[in-house]
């Protein structure tokens, strides 16, 4: 199946600083990458919907200023979580969708996470 | 109402039991249905799609009712490694292609 990389894998990090995490598709073109959050014992969130070449689509709730997505090429999307604080500490995860082709699912790959702790 | 609600458990079963997952999705326009599996701590692995007719992938059913817009998933003979929170996940694809997650239900199989 299709892959999906993520890096760092987990980080820790002082508050104030910036944060950059990588999602990259290894054998596969990614038009669409999506950011997901989670806290403990919580669902995924999604926080936004990356297109290649354009900018991301953020949902409600979600400063577009403090997470900057960057999705310059087919298989890499970053996130940028800026000015840290101990409430980012979070599992960022992304997931990757092929160019859609006629009859496909919309099966997203997901990459397998990064741990962030802010403190 | 949250857009997509699971009983969060956990469920306690002995090796060898058949447990069922429901799940319930606010939105009627939902158009494609998933279960996914998440271990402890790792992103989630994709188990299984569901399709309006119901599906079976070994041990594992999978079960739609769009009008009462209800899923199920059913696990017979519960192996040990099937211990993991399994999440509904619908999309709803006039919002994208975002994939909207249910919190899980966590199943632990005990020996």
């Amino acid at each position: 199946g299709a892959v999906v990389s993520q890096h760092p894998s987990w980080v820790i990090c002082k508050s104030g600083t910036s944060v950059k995490i990588e999602c990259r598709s290894l054998d596969f073109q990614a038009t669409t990458m999506f950011w997901y959050r989670q806290f403990p014992k919580q669902s995924l969130m999604l926080m936004a919907t990356s297109n290649e070449g354009s900018k991301a689509t953020y949902e409600q709730g979600v400063e577009k200023d403090k997470f900057l997505i960057n999705h310059a090429s087919l298989t890499l999307s970053t996130l940028t979580v800026t000015s840290a604080h101990p409430e980012d500490s979070s599992f960022y995860i992304c997931s990757a969708r092929e160019t859609p082709k006629p009859g496909t699912s919309y099966e997203q790959y997901f990459g397998p996470g990064t741990r962030l702790t802010v403190t | 109402r949250k857009e997509v609600e699971q009983d969060p458990g956990p469920f306690n079963v002995p090796e060898g039991a058949t447990v069922a997952f429901n799940c319930t999705y606010s939105n009627s326009a939902s158009q494609s249905f998933f279960w996914y599996r998440q271990d402890c701590r790792k992103e989630p692995k994709l188990l299984m799609s569901v399709y309006s007719s119901g599906n079976e992938d070994g041990r594992f059913t999978a079960q739609l009712n769009r009008a009462s817009q209800y899923i199920s998933l059913l696990i017979r003979d519960s192996k040990l490694s099937d211990s993991a929170t399994y999440l509904c996940v619908v999309n709803i694809r006039q919002a994208g292609t975002a994939l909207i997650f249910g919190k899980g239900t966590t199943l632990s199989v005990s020996s």
